[in-house]
């Protein structure tokens, strides 16, 4: 079964460093794979998505994910931190025939020092 | 234009008894799935429906049932409830189609079963 890996569930970074959370996938053909953002005591927001349009993504708030195949990776990245991004993020992929479903990884906390 | 809205957004209920959570989907989708959010951990899908019958569902009891209304609501039943349904629950809206589609999320129902 198709599914994804966030490697870190804690990740810590001084406001204006490069934020850097990392989520591998299992999956025999490409996969649909996207990144959401968990504010407390909140729903899901969507940061970004890949459905093999391009391997570099762009996201909402600065965010974005490059597709490796050869890694089977689809790491997230913002080039400088900022106190707000303080949230908990979520790698997930869609298993290919299982249309509008998604599988979650574990999540990983980011907590932004100031 | 609302997004995807729950009700309620809290509750507390007692071993045993039954619960029903309602959703309405974004303006314009046809498609709603459930998932649920143990503390500590990513989303796991309970099921989904389209043309108000259950399309996939996951690796839940039958005690978790649902329904979708023509006007594409829906509603989550956990009957017999147990301590460890104490979850947040969220109701997620597509379009029916592509597994690229995007997929929002609403607020979620904090459920506390004690």
């Amino acid at each position: 079964a198709q599914s994804v890996t966030q490697l870190g569930s804690h990740v810590s970074v001084s406001e204006g460093a490069l934020v850097l959370l990392r989520c591998n996938y299992s999956s025999s053909v490409p996969p649909y794979l996207f990144w959401y953002v968990q504010y407390p005591n909140q729903g899901l927001q969507l940061l970004l998505k890949y459905t093999s349009a391009a391997t570099l993504v762009k996201g909402i708030n600065g965010f974005e994910a490059e597709f490796k195949k050869s890694e089977t990776s689809f790491h997230l990245t913002k080039p400088s931190a900022h106190m707000s991004d303080a949230a908990e993020y979520f790698c997930a992929v869609t298993p290919t025939g299982y249309g509008n479903k998604l599988v979650f990884g574990a999540g990983t906390i980011l907590r932004v020092k100031s | 234009d609302a997004g995807v809205t729950q009700s309620p957004t809290h509750l507390i209920k007692t071993r045993g008894q039954q619960v029903t959570l309602r959703c309405s989907p974004k303006s314009g989708h046809d498609t709603v799935s459930w998932y649920q959010q143990a503390l500590g951990q990513g989303p796991q899908f309970i099921f989904q429906y389209y043309e108000e019958e259950e399309r996939q569902r996951g690796n839940f009891p039958d005690r978790f049932s649902g329904h979708q209304f023509p006007n594409y609501s829906s509603e989550l039943n956990v009957n017999a409830l147990l301590l460890g349904d104490s979850a947040l629950y969220l109701c997620a809206s597509s379009l029916k189609g592509g597994p690229g589609n995007t997929i929002y999320f609403g607020e979620g129902s904090w459920l506390t079963v004690v």
